[in-house]
């Protein structure tokens, strides 16, 4: 399976802009990247999905290297109820479909 | 309504008992799954069933049996509780649009004693 690398945490000011990196080297051509967060005592919640162009939603964007090795999830204004763990995941296209889910990077939201 | 439902929310159980978790979806959604997420907070895939038929087995003990009764439901049914089996379990559920964005349901704290 495809891995990627997240840092453990991070911290930011409230109403602030994030950038949450991810690292995966190994991401195949037909991976695609998926975001989802933990709100403590939560589960986990979709955020946002790419291919290889950048993407917007409501909740965030994301930007995709080139080379795919890499993206970022951006949150352009962090609030308190921003506070969570991001999970930056490769989505399995075989059976199933099923999410790898790693440590991600719990962030931190001062006000 | 709750997209993804789970009962109990609670679960506490001695050593060796027998217990069930539900789950129901009312998204119309194909596929269900159930996770895992132990003290650690690492979540791991345990099932997964599409139209009832089971998907995916990661390597789970045969204590663990999930039953399918309809699209809308996948229960788990755990024998015989060992303190390892103390965690948070999640159901999610995905369709078949293009996104395959998973909903999860709001999860179940089992605690064997």
């Amino acid at each position: 399976d495809a891995k990627t690398t997240q840092p453990n945490s991070m911290e930011s000011n409230e109403e602030e802009p994030v950038h949450l990196p991810c690292n995966h080297s190994t991401i195949s051509g037909t991976d695609y990247i998926h975001w989802y967060r933990q709100l403590p005592s939560q589960g986990p919640e979709y955020v946002i999905h790419g291919l290889t162009s950048n993407v917007n939603n409501r909740m965030a964007s994301l930007a995709i290297a080139e080379d795919r090795k890499s993206s970022t999830l951006i949150l352009h204004r962090a609030t308190l109820r921003d506070a969570a763990v991001y999970y930056c995941i490769l989505r399995d296209s075989g059976a199933g479909n099923m999410l790898t889910f790693g440590g991600g990077t719990r962030l931190m939201v001062k006000p | 309504d709750t997209a993804v439902s789970q009962t109990p929310k609670y679960l506490v159980t001695q050593m060796g008992n027998d217990k069930s978790i539900k789950c129901e979806q009312n998204l119309g959604h194909d596929t269900m799954y159930w996770y895992k997420q132990d003290s650690k907070k690492f979540l791991k895939i345990m099932f997964s069933y599409n139209n009832k038929e089971l998907i995916i087995n990661e390597t789970v003990p045969n204590r663990f049996s999930p039953k399918s009764p309809d699209k809308a439901h996948l229960n788990l049914h755990i024998n015989s509780l060992e303190l390892g089996d103390s965690a948070v379990y999640f159901c999610a559920s995905r369709g078949t649009s293009g996104s395959y964005e998973q909903y999860f349901g709001p999860g179940t704290r089992l605690t064997v004693t």
